[in-house]
Parts: C-alpha cells; structure tokens; sequence
C-alpha cells in the first residue's frame, strides 16, 4: 500500500512553455503533499508545502509564481513550472503522507520528475 | 554545519559484506528516516524510526536519541543494494535531508 504516482517521468521542452507534473497518492488520501526539488548529486530541497484545498507554503526563496501548486483533491496536487528556463531543469519529486504533518505519519515519494528545458 | 550530517559520502563494498552508514543531526526530531534513491531517482521508505531499533529483512537500522545518531545497517549485501541512501530528520514541520551516501556492492 500507500502508493504514489507521479507523472510525467520526464520532460524535455523548450524555453518559455509552461511544464505540468502531476502526484496522485493511488492507494490513500494525502491531506498533505510535499514537492521537493534535487540537482545532481545533491540533496533534495524543499520547495512547498500543500494541504488539500488550501494555499501551499513555499520555502524562502521559491517564487510562488513561478511553481504553480494545486491540491485541489486528496489525491491529486500538481506543480507547473511557468515560463520555465534552463535553469529551471531539475529532478522534481514529490511525496505525499496520509493525515497531518504533526501526526507522525511517514512520507511516500513519488518516482520524480527529469525536467530539462533546451 | 549542516543540521544532518552522513558518514561516508561514498561507499564500495565486495559483495556479502556487512555494511553501515552513519547520520548524525544536531536539531530536535520527531522521528527519522532512512530513505533509498536508486539511480532512476525513485525514492523508497526504507524505514521511520523514533527510538531503539528496526529490522526489515538484511536491512537494520537504529537510533540514539541521546547521542542524536542513527545507523542503517545491511547484512550480506548484494550487486542490488547499490542506490544513494539518506537520512532525513523530521523538525517540527519538515523534513531535513543528509546529502546522501552512496553505496556500490560489486560481485
């Protein structure tokens, strides 16, 4: 159980498009979803926080209007990368946890997303 | 200083060797997590952990909250337990992530 899926696995587009990824929880309700970014042979970086059906929380330094977050449902969020530009490829993954942080339950990732912009 | 620390960076191992890596944090943590990248960039739960001690099949992993430590152990390790493992600590409202120890086992 608690599977998560995360599509697409990979991304090539030019610069300037607007990128989509999405994170379904398949087999549970994720009241919270995390969306994480990593750039080779680092860590991976916090970007935002969402809870269905309210705003995300984006980390210092992330620009809300650039990443684009939606939970609309318990088992759907999405991250679009507007505008995106080379510098904008990354590894994006995403995870998701089945109640509220603070309830201790653990995090499922998602495969992530290989997003390159030519 | 990062607030969670691995030990080693890397990491080369014969095939049946005992393995261990190390995670050492220097914050408060609700619990602990032992995560595993393979090379496609999938990340699995290998285990969450708050106190004492936890086994899944080769794999053991223990937690001194005292000390603020944790080890992942892996008994006779094989070709297949080559991945990017990585500890991550859970601080009030998010997870604090190690940068990760690479492990290649080589038959």
């Amino acid at each position: 159980g608690a599977v998560v899926s995360q599509h697409p696995s990979w991304v090539i587009c030019k610069s300037g498009t607007s990128v989509k990824i999405e994170c379904r929880s398949l087999d549970f309700q994720a009241t919270t979803m995390f969306w994480y970014r990593q750039f080779p042979k680092q860590s991976l970086m916090l970007m935002a926080t969402s809870n269905e059906g309210s705003k995300a929380t984006y980390e210092q330094g992330v620009e809300k209007d650039k990443f684009l977050i939606n939970h609309a449902s318990l088992t759907l969020s999405t991250l679009t990368v507007t505008s995106a530009h080379p510098e904008d490829s990354s590894f994006y993954i995403c995870s998701a946890q089945k109640t509220g942080f603070l309830s201790n339950q653990p995090q499922h990732f998602g495969d992530g997303t290989r997003l390159s912009i030519l | 200083k990062n607030e969670v620390e691995q030990s080693p960076q890397n990491l080369t191992a014969q095939e049946g060797e005992f393995i261990t890596i190390n995670c050492s944090y220097s914050v408060g943590i609700s619990a602990l997590h032992w995560l595993q990248q393979h090379p496609g960039g999938g990340i699995v739960s290998l285990f969450m952990l708050s106190s004492g001690k936890k086994k899944h099949g080769r794999l053991i992993a223990t937690i001194n909250i005292q000390e603020k430590h944790s080890s992942l152990h892996i008994t006779a390790s094989h070709p297949r337990d080559s991945a990017v493992y990585i500890c991550a600590v859970r601080n009030t409202d998010k997870l604090i992530f190690g940068t990760g120890t690479r492990l290649q086992v080589f038959p």
